[in-house]
């Protein structure tokens, strides 16, 4: 069973720029989490869709939005892109985001900001 | 924030049994404790979680203490492999995947 799968791997961009990560579940998988995760600040939630509806959010700007697609992969965007928004971006998913659930985290997207 | 507290780091020696620790005293009685571990360079893995009962798998074993304010991850003999930063997170209903991470506690096996 292939597991979560993001891209792409490793991403440079310049301030600024806006950028695109993308996050295929496990199939079969309907709810999809992204979290950011930086040295100075762990591992922080950013948002949660399922069925194609945000469900949860946190507490980032509006800079920071996503969406589901009808087949479950989710996408996520930044825009204007500032420094500190250079972090390891992780996506997970699970069969409905229940708290009787695993999570199945990705590999995650490294992204660079010069 | 669903808040739990663990140690910074530990030590093991490989082959031995470890305890890892974990207080959530703010615990409800519908939140579930997870575990996760993550690797060097890794996304989060999955580790085990429970809600009252003791639970088993074949990673690991899941202590859960009769009040639910604390329980311990315990993997039963210690290998390399096992040196993650392991975190110990609540779920609670109607949040999504909305976990929150702590600060984890980073594990070290000595050979």
């Amino acid at each position: 069973k292939a597991g979560v799968t993001q891209t792409p791997r490793y991403l440079i961009k310049t301030r600024g720029q806006q950028v695109t990560l993308s996050c295929s579940p496990i199939s079969g998988h309907r709810s999809v989490s992204w979290y950011q995760q930086t040295p100075g600040q762990g591992l922080q939630f950013l948002f949660e869709y399922f069925s194609e509806t945000q469900r949860n959010k946190g507490n980032f700007p509006g800079r920071f939005s996503g969406r589901q697609f009808s087949n479950s992969r989710s996408e996520m965007n930044v825009s204007t892109l500032e420094l500190g928004d250079s972090a390891l971006y992780l996506c997970a998913s699970s069969l409905d985001g229940g708290p009787n659930q695993p999570q199945h985290f990705g590999d995650g997207t490294r992204l660079s900001i010069l | 924030d669903a808040k739990t507290t663990q140690p910074n780091s530990m030590e093991s020696n490989e082959e031995e049994p470890v305890h890892l620790p974990c207080n959530h005293s703010t615990i409800s009685g519908t939140d579930y404790i997870h575990w996760y571990r993550q690797l060097p360079s890794q996304g989060p893995e999955y580790v085990i979680h429970g809600l009252t009962s003791n639970v088993n798998n074949r990673m690991a074993s899941l202590a859960i203490a009769e009040d639910r304010k604390s329980s311990t991850l315990i993997l039963h003999r210690a290998t390399l492999r096992d040196a993650a930063v392991y975190y110990c997170i609540l779920s609670l209903p109607n949040t999504g995947n909305q976990f929150y991470f702590g600060t984890g506690t980073s594990l070290t096996v000595i050979p």
